[in-house]
């Protein structure tokens, strides 16, 4: 069982070009979650999504987008790069099937924008 | 919204000593706890969590504890091994129907041998 995927494990991007980090999980949870951690600001969610067709806000939303096609998949887009959203990126899924359960995260994409 | 504090940011212990991590948080409707290891280069990792009808929960060296009234819990490793060394993440749910949570800004524990 692979758990969750990410991908590119690592990135460096121009300002201003467009990216998108991929996320995909075996697990057929329903929810998942992006977060961006920065050292001493630990992690902090940007969006997440419910189950397939639904997405929603986090904490640091802004410059940020999320689409929700499929149980699976949930890829994060940077529609314009700035600097500021160097970071380390990880994706997490959850079961959401009633009280809280367990986030699963995946090994990180780290994003160094230039 | 609900709002985490995690203390201390680091924290260096000598193997076999004990190691304490606490936290506050500020929205008392929440009710899910966990705490989270993240080795260097890794995703976090589920190391235990408690909920808020329970004061205690503990799994071999480690344990929570959870008070409700003064809005705190604590993680206590016992029996420290260099093998604990990491940054350990406390968080709370936040309310509504998802299973969202706020984080601690970390904490990074040294085990010295």
């Amino acid at each position: 069982i692979a758990g969750i995927t990410q991908a590119p494990t690592s990135q460096i991007l121009a300002a201003g070009r467009r990216m998108t980090l991929r996320c995909t999980q075996d697990m057929r949870h329903n929810a998942m979650y992006w977060y961006r951690q920065d050292l001493g600001l630990g992690l902090r969610l940007i969006h997440y999504s419910n189950t397939a067709g639904t997405t929603g806000k986090g904490e640091v939303p802004d410059g940020y987008s999320v689409s929700r096609a499929n149980t699976d998949d949930f890829p994060l887009t940077l529609a314009s790069a700035v600097p500021s959203q160097t970071s380390v990126y990880f994706c997490a899924s959850s079961a959401l099937a009633g009280g809280f359960s367990e986030q699963f995260f995946g090994p990180g994409t780290r994003l160094t924008v230039l | 919204g609900e709002n985490v504090e995690q203390h201390p940011s680091t924290l260096s212990v000598q193997e076999g000593d004990s190691a304490v991590i606490k936290c506050t948080y500020s929205d008392s409707a929440s009710n899910y706890f966990p705490w989270y290891k993240q080795e260097l280069g890794k995703g976090p990792q589920l190391i235990i969590d408690i909920r808020s009808n329970v004061g205690e929960k503990k799994d071999q060296r480690i344990a929570v504890t959870l008070n409700k009234t003064a809005k705190h819990f604590s993680l206590h490793i016992t029996e420290t091994q260099p093998e604990d060394s990491a940054v350990y993440f406390c968080a709370a749910s936040e309310k509504g129907g998802s299973e969202k949570l706020v984080f601690g800004k970390g904490t990074k524990l040294t085990v010295n041998p």
